[in-house]
């Protein structure tokens, strides 16, 4: 079935370094989301990306929704403790009633 | 931002029971709300679409009439996991659609002795 793959499963940094997971699908995407979760918490909504080729920034996160529309990155900009937890991508397909397919999360773990 | 309620946050029960999960948007109606499976330290599996005032949609694999889902308001959907077993102990969340984003509730970690 539709999978949304997403890479890594872990990422171990120093504070300061950057990081990036990568997310993919095997078929075109309507838009897709992030979401972060801290440990012991629920996920919280980051960012819909909808266009192709569309780049959105917070603060210290930038968010990429590439030209096909099948693969997007979240890269943070000089890591901080606080952005340790497990950011999820997830797809929503035109024919599937609007439903999001997650990704499998990558585990960011910030080492001070 | 929107809010999503869910109660309770964990429940231990005794193999064989049922047990009964609430997911309420308290500040918007949501006449779609989703129930996800999560397993420690893996992504959200979505087991069912909760629609308000109709039969919930299942993913495939998902037990219907092992776990009972009704959304009989604009702002309540229930889960029920019934005749619970240690593999059903997992941690359950819910979520609901507001302008396109999903809010999700804090979870329920559900342990079957």
């Amino acid at each position: 079935g539709q999978q949304v793959m997403q890479i890594p499963q872990y990422q171990h940094v120093q504070e300061g370094e950057d990081f990036t997971t990568y997310c993919n699908s095997s078929t075109t995407l309507s838009n897709i989301q992030w979401y972060k979760q801290r440990p012991g918490g629920h996920p919280v909504f980051l960012i819909q990306l909808v266009k192709s080729g569309e780049v959105k920034k917070q603060k210290r996160l930038t968010f990429q929704f590439g030209e096909a529309k099948k693969n997007s990155s979240l890269h943070i900009t000089a890591t901080q403790t606080t952005d340790v937890g497990t950011y999820f991508c997830a797809g929503t397909l035109g024919n599937q009633g609007g439903k999001l397919i997650f990704g499998q999360g990558t585990e960011l773990s910030v080492k001070p | 931002g929107a809010v999503v309620s869910q109660h309770p946050s964990w429940v231990i029960c005794k193999s064989g029971t049922s047990v009964k999960i609430e997911c309420r948007s308290l500040d918007f109606q949501a006449t779609t709300m989703f129930w996800y499976r999560q397993f420690p330290k893996q992504s959200l599996m979505l087991m069912a679409t909760s629609n308000e005032g109709s039969k919930a949609t299942y993913e495939q694999g998902v037990e219907k009439d092992k776990f009972l889902i009704n959304h009989a308001s604009l702002t309540l959907s229930t889960l029920t996991v019934t005749s619970a077993h240690p593999e059903d102990s997992s941690f359950y969340i819910c979520s609901a659609r507001n302008a396109e984003k999903l809010f999700f509730g804090s979870g329920t970690q559900l342990s079957v002795l």
